[in-house]
């Protein structure tokens, strides 16, 4: 059974077109967080919600915002995709900031 | 900021051998978390180790986490070719959230 779901597995948008992507999870977990991954590195924190608290990493991007409307959903947007943005895009939750943190399978973004 | 030192970067071994990796830093890492990657899939919690001296298995794998908290290691038994994949360590050090990671160990198994 899913625990943290990722929409779309593969997203495709051209340079500049505004592009969203989702993240659910089934565990009721408090915090939620965003990841983005380049090939051949270890993923990269962008930004993440303990509950409603947001918290941006210092160096994300302005290009990147994050919405968490209720406890089981969160959106990542990209204002206006660049070349370098295309990269992999990992959701991840725990139950606390110092707990293990779970992974949705990711979504591969394509930029043209 | 805090960093992981994760070694190998990768192996090649066969098919039935065992394999260990390990991670290294310089500062104090509360938690330590192992993590396998499969090519274009998330990250999946292998195991995770909460006190200095913790020795916690699953199946073939064991992990450690060093006594003073500044290490840990992640051993593989008799493995098999859906081993292969990439290792990360990981953890948030003292006083801070953020998880660190390990730039990965990569694995293959020669059957």
């Amino acid at each position: 059974d899913a625990m943290v779901i990722q929409n779309p597995r593969y997203q495709v948008t051209q340079f500049g077109k505004p592009v969203t992507l989702s993240c659910s999870q089934t565990l009721n977990h408090n915090v939620m967080y965003w990841y983005q991954q380049k090939s051949s590195q270890a993923p990269k924190l962008l930004f993440h919600y303990y509950d409603k608290d947001f918290n941006n990493e210092a160096d994300t991007p302005d290009n990147f915002q994050s919405r968490r409307p209720n406890t089981s959903f969160c959106f990542l947007d990209i204002r206006s995709p660049g070349l370098g943005d295309a990269a992999m895009y990992l959701c991840a939750t725990s139950r606390d900031p110092s707990y293990e943190q779970y992974f949705g399978p990711g979504t591969r973004l394509t930029v043209t | 900021g805090q960093q992981l030192n994760q070694s190998p970067q990768s192996m090649f071994i066969q098919e039935g051998e065992d394999v260990s990796m390990n991670c290294t830093s310089s500062s104090i890492f509360n938690t330590w978390l192992w993590y396998k990657q499969d090519p274009g899939e998330g990250p999946v919690l292998l195991i995770a180790l909460y006190k200095a001296g913790e020795l916690t298995s699953n199946g073939r794998l064991t992990a450690q986490f060093g006594i003073t908290r500044k290490d840990s290691f992640l051993n593989i038994s008799a493995s098999i070719p859906s081993d292969v994949g990439i290792y990360f360590c990981a953890g948030p050090g003292a006083g801070s959230y953020q998880l660190t990671f390990g730039k990965g160990t990569k694995l293959s198994v020669i059957p």
